[in-house]
């Protein structure tokens, strides 16, 4: 069955240090989406992404954060200077469209100290 | 108001018992629901998903949808300990089809 392969499955980086999350969606899939899960709270919206650019971005989604989708795989989450309550579980999903729902990879799991 | 409810729990039932889950959403527009379960330390995995009202099932899983009530219910027939899990119901909405997540029940099967 196809994957949402998400890497590095663990990060730890210093605050103020920039950090690169990697996701790989399923080939087929159109949309493109950024979650966060801090621990023992809730999954959060970030950004979606369709047709190469943002297509809504949540207020969590500051200047810090970027994606981009380089080489027509890959899928990155950028944050430029990393904060100690940036630390949260990241996932990556995706979907062909919205009778499918998301293919989640399996997160990478931040750590700003 | 939250735009999607649930009951926190922990709820806890016995092995082979129905587990129900229960969730409200506080938009009209929305269009697609989903229960997704998640494993602690891992990531949310879809076990269903229901646009109409009334009900959808799939094995020992069925979902619930009441729009006129803004509710959606998942059913756990049969439970079993590899079900204790966390049960997070999603929404979706608008053209992007973003999804909005509850903040989950904790389910526990005792053997």
């Amino acid at each position: 069955e196809p994957e949402v392969t998400q890497t590095p499955s663990h990060q730890v980086t210093q605050m103020g240090q920039e950090v690169i999350l990697r996701c790989v969606p399923i080939s087929n899939h159109l949309y493109f989406y950024w979650y966060r899960q801090i621990l023992g709270q809730k999954v959060e919206f970030l950004v979606s992404f369709y047709n190469n650019e943002i297509s809504e971005k949540s207020e969590i989604f500051d200047d810090q954060f970027s994606v981009e989708r380089p080489d027509g795989s890959n899928f990155t989450l950028k944050i430029r200077s990393t904060k100690l309550e940036d630390s949260a579980m990241y996932f990556c999903a995706s979907t062909p469209d919205r009778d499918y729902g998301y293919t989640f990879g399996s997160g990478t799991r931040l750590t700003v100290v | 108001q939250k735009e999607v409810e649930q009951n926190s729990g922990p709820l806890s039932v016995p092995e082979g018992a129905i587990a129900s889950l229960n969730c409200t959403y506080s938009d009209r527009v929305s269009q697609s629901f989903f229960w997704y379960r998640q494993y602690s330390g891992k990531s949310p995995e879809l076990i269903m998903s229901i646009y109409s009202n009334g009900d959808k099932e799939d094995g020992r899983f069925t979902a619930q949808l009441n729009k006129a009530s803004q509710y959606v219910s998942l059913l756990i027939r049969d439970s079993q300990p590899s079900d204790s899990a966390t049960y997070l119901c999603a929404v979706m909405k608008g053209s992007n089809y973003k999804l909005t997540f509850g903040k989950g029940t904790l389910l526990t099967v005792n053997p």
